[in-house]
């Protein structure tokens, strides 16, 4: 078992809809949480950053974390074409400088 | 533009061959990543700098990839002989910790360098 797990998808929507976005971990060390978009042929971009569990509402985008279940989302609202891209989950278990363990990412299509 | 530099952005190389990236960070930022990401999979760690000190490095970095980054600055990653398995994307990320212990992990990333080895 990795110890991050997201579904590939491909996940299709239609424009305005709300897309729920998740990923599953084993590493009860995690602490840190976070979300990155990646268009194609380009770097991941930081969309989210949340510490240990709760909700953390940014625009559009809400992110949860519940440790318990060693479970976290990313809802999009009035999900646009823009949006189209590759998502990301990342986790640390906060050590200075440690590396982040992503998921393999799941690739969203929005259409209008 | 003030975000993290890759060049050169695409690198097509023979088996064998030795290649070396760049990557010029965010001017403020101490610490610098470079990961390693195949097509469907998420990015994996290979190494990073603390200012000039290489302090982490994978399990994935083997003896033929080498990482410098003098003077705290820009950074080099060199991969020598490559093999088809070496095709990827290369990421770089910089982050700005302002101590040395700060746990500090909102990396930004560079646009990558595909390899492609033939």
């Amino acid at each position: 078992q990795k110890e991050v797990e997201q579904d590939p998808g491909p996940l299709s929507v239609p424009e305005g809809a709300i897309v729920s976005l998740n990923c599953t971990y084993s590493n009860s060390a995690f602490q840190y949480f976070m979300w990155y978009r990646q268009y194609s042929r380009k770097g991941p971009e930081l969309l989210m950053y949340t510490y240990s569990s709760g909700n953390k509402e940014d625009g559009r985008f809400t992110a949860q974390v519940d440790k318990s279940s060693k479970y976290i989302s990313l809802f999009i609202r009035d999900s646009q074409p823009s949006d189209s891209a590759t998502y990301l989950c990342a986790m640390s278990d906060g050590q200075a400088g440690t590396a982040l363990i992503f998921g393999k990412g799941t690739t969203l299509s929005v259409s209008s | 533009d003030t975000g993290v530099s890759q060049d050169p952005r695409h690198k097509i190389t023979k088996r064998g061959q030795n290649v070396t990236f760049r990557c010029d960070p965010i001017s403020e930022h101490n610490r610098l990543y470079w990961y390693r990401q195949t097509l469907g999979q998420g990015p994996e760690f290979l190494t990073y700098f603390q200012n000039e000190a290489q302090l982490e490095k994978s399990r994935l970095l083997s003896d033929r990839f080498s990482a410098e980054r003098p003077k705290g600055s820009f950074s080099t990653l060199e991969i020598q002989r490559t093999e088809q398995g070496d095709s990827a994307m290369y990421l770089c990320a910089s982050s700005l910790a302002r101590r040395a212990s700060e746990v500090n992990e909102k990396l930004f990333f560079g646009s990558g360098t595909q390899l492609s080895v033939l």
